[in-house]
């Protein structure tokens, strides 16, 4: 099973500052990484997927990078509906698996 | 408008049974994989089983191997998962979720599922 360790835990940030969140994968994902939103009592929203493209609707300050086995989701300009929880996954291989998360919390 | 309804959840004692349903509408179900994914209270995102829209792959994750089936009805545009064997760990907010190239694209509101003596 592929692990995926995301960090820091917790991003505390300040609105309209950058916010900088990383996903690590045990081992090459390639570009099979999708990144998702989640706020309190919500389900889980698609942001990027394939490492780096945006879902549909999703504004273009969130941005993915990285490949293989370390990636990157930057917040370029914090809003306040920014403020969740943020996971990453693999799809790679089976079994599909998420981070443990990043909560970004106002500073 | 992509919508997944799911339903079906409860309190359940361990070692007993129960049926989620999901109810699909606003895309073509019939050409799509669908998943279920849990969510344990106040923890991560946990993926549980995968079919095709041709309904001829099947995944499970280890910890639900034997124990669920997951089904789908393309006529009806319906998403089901059986659980049998149910175990205090398996409390979760139970999600279906539509893959597009394995990524969780659409997903629905979410079940409840409590196991609990």
């Amino acid at each position: 099973e592929i692990v995926m360790t995301q960090s820091p835990a917790t991003l505390s940030v300040s609105p309209g500052e950058r916010a900088t969140l990383s996903c690590r994968a045990s081992q090459s994902v390639s570009s099979n990484l999708a990144w998702y939103q989640q706020k309190p009592g919500q389900a889980p929203r698609l942001l990027i997927y394939d490492t780096s493209t945006r879902a549909t609707g999703i504004p273009a300050r969130f941005s993915g990078s990285g490949s293989g086995t370390e990636f990157t989701l930057t917040i370029s300009s914090l809003q306040s509906e920014d403020f969740a929880l943020y996971y990453c996954q693999q799809y790679n291989d089976w079994p599909r698996t998420f981070g443990q998360g990043t909560e970004v919390e106002i500073k | 408008e992509v919508q997944l309804v799911e339903s079906g959840g409860g309190l359940i004692q361990p070692g007993g049974s129960l049926r989620l349903s999901c109810a699909a509408s606003g895309f073509s179900f019939s050409t799509h994989s669908m998943n279920w994914v849990r969510q344990a209270p106040g923890k991560g995102l946990e993926w549980v089983s995968y079919k095709t829209s041709d309904r001829k792959t099947i995944h499970y994750a280890d910890s639900v191997k034997g124990r669920f089936t997951i089904s789908r009805d393309n006529a009806k545009n319906s998403l089901s998962l059986q659980m049998n064997s149910l175990r205090d760990e398996d409390s979760a907010v139970y999600y279906c979720a539509v893959s597009i190239e394995g990524h969780f694209a659409y997903w629905g509101q979410g079940t409840l599922v409590t196991v609990s003596s």
